[in-house]
């Protein structure tokens, strides 16, 4: 069975400041990778994904990830944060079986002005 | 083009009681997976459809069923409903059965008392 951990359960970090986020899977066989955000009282909005290729995916409002198949890591980082990533943060593993979703128990991001 | 539309928003309920959740896929997706979001357990995989047949199933008691119509829109009942329900929960539609992108709702709250 997949599993997923999300190392952290909240990350506080200055505005303007680098942040990551650390996601562990565990899985037998290969997987597709997601990362989601949910602002409050809202749904899941799909920030990145990994399905095959390029291990570096980057999203449209500056955050990348990293697939690293050796350590079975799939890293969310931001160079420089704003107060409006302000928001829950969730790692989610699928795999080539079309197995559903499995997700981690989220990291909080704060970003202190 | 529309996103996917859960009804109603917020729901309160009593024990005992059972409660009817609704779920409009995007237009085009055939595949509907619902989830239930916990503060205590996380975001949980209850069941998904495909072409209205159940593909998957989590691991939750038999109060929680769920259907797909030819329309592709899906509903999910929980029967003798239980404190523990609270929760939200959350509808998400794919083109297919391969996850490589799933698009949520924004859920419906739903309180027991």
């Amino acid at each position: 069975a997949q599993s997923v951990t999300q190392l952290d359960s909240q990350v506080p970090v200055f505005e303007e400041a680098p942040v990551e986020l650390r996601c562990n899977y565990s899985s037998s066989v290969s997987v597709y990778l997601f990362w989601y955000v949910q602002y409050p009282n809202q749904g899941l909005q799909l920030l990145l994904k990994y399905l095959s290729g390029s291990t570096l995916v980057e999203s449209i409002n500056g955050f990348e990830a990293e697939f690293n198949k050796s350590q079975t890591s799939f890293h969310l980082r931001k160079p420089s944060v704003h107060i409006s990533d302000t928001a829950e943060y969730f790692c989610a593993v699928s795999d080539i079986r079309n197995t559903p979703l499995v997700f981690g128990k989220g990291t909080r991001l704060s970003v202190i002005a | 083009k529309a996103g996917v539309t859960q009804t109603p928003r917020y729901l309160i309920k009593t024990r005992g009681q059972q409660v009817t959740l609704s779920c409009s896929p995007i237009s085009g997706h055939r595949s509907v997976s619902w989830y239930q979001q916990t503060p205590g357990q996380g975001l949980q995989f209850l069941f998904e459809y495909f072409s209205e047949t159940q593909r998957n199933k989590g691991n939750f008691p038999g109060r929680f069923s769920g259907r797909q119509f030819s329309n592709s829109r899906s509903e999910m009942n929980v029967s003798t409903l239980e404190l523990g329900d609270s929760a939200l929960y959350l509808c998400a539609s794919s083109l297919d059965i391969v996850n490589t992108e799933a698009f949520f709702g924004q859920g419906t709250r739903l309180t027991v008392v």
